[in-house]
């Protein structure tokens, strides 16, 4: 079965500084993994994804993720954080391509950005 | 082009009520996935479906729940007897019918309130 680990429920980091959310997943298959961001009252937007190609994947907004095999992960990272940055974020793996394409997420990080 | 649309984007039902929920996916698009978040998880999936044909709905409570994508006209998601705990947003998302298959796009939500 596949599923997504989101390490930390929430994230405070200081504007300007880098940040990481982390996102652990298993899959008996080579997944696809992609990060969304879903502002308060908002819908989801993707940010980036992955789909066995490039293993360092850049997105909008300056985030990008690498998928490490050897450690199951998928982190999002971004080198300067900024006071729009402030969502939650999640981490989602799809199923494996049986029919259907549903998404598997992860509980979600909230980040907060500090002044 | 337009994104994925979802109407109404509140409703409050009371107890005992139907609440019908409408989302229309973007142009070409001909796949439907229905998700529903409770306060403070991650979003669940419910059902997949394609114009006509539901084929995943694994997700979906066995009773009072039912989702349609007809031919013509929005995607709809309906909750028949509404109880408390339906209480929830209800994310629509949609993708294309080839290549790119599998990155979904998000409507903005309907969110359910119910007395």
């Amino acid at each position: 079965a596949q599923s997504v680990t989101q390490l930390d429920s929430h994230v405070s980091v200081s504007e300007g500084t880098p940040v990481l959310l982390r996102c652990n997943y298993s899959s008996s298959y080579s997944p696809s993994l992609f990060w969304y961001v879903q502002h308060p009252n908002k819908g989801l937007q993707l940010l980036l994804k992955y789909t066995s190609a490039a293993t360092l994947v850049k997105g909008i907004n300056g985030f990008e993720a690498e998928f490490k095999k050897s450690e199951t992960s998928f982190h999002l990272t971004k080198p300067s954080a900024h006071m729009s940055d402030a969502a939650e974020y999640f981490c989602v793996v799809r199923s494996p391509p049986s029919g259907t394409y549903k998404y598997i997420f992860g509980t979600g990080t909230r980040l907060k950005v500090l002044a | 082009n337009a994104g994925v649309m979802q109407n109404p984007r509140h409703l409050v039902r009371r107890r005992g009520q139907e609440a019908r929920l409408r989302c229309s996916p973007m142009k070409g698009h001909s796949h439907v996935y229905w998700y529903r978040q409770l306060p403070e998880e991650g979003l669940k999936f419910m059902v997949y479906l394609q114009k006509e044909n539901i084929i995943d709905e694994s997700g979906m409570p066995k009773e009072r729940f039912s989702a349609e994508f007809p031919k013509e006209g929005p995607s709809i998601l309906r909750i028949q007897q509404v109880v408390r705990g339906d209480s929830a947003a209800y994310f629509c998302a949609s993708s294309p019918p080839l290549a790119d298959q599998e990155t979904q796009y998000f409507g903005p939500g309907t969110r359910l309130l119910v007395l």
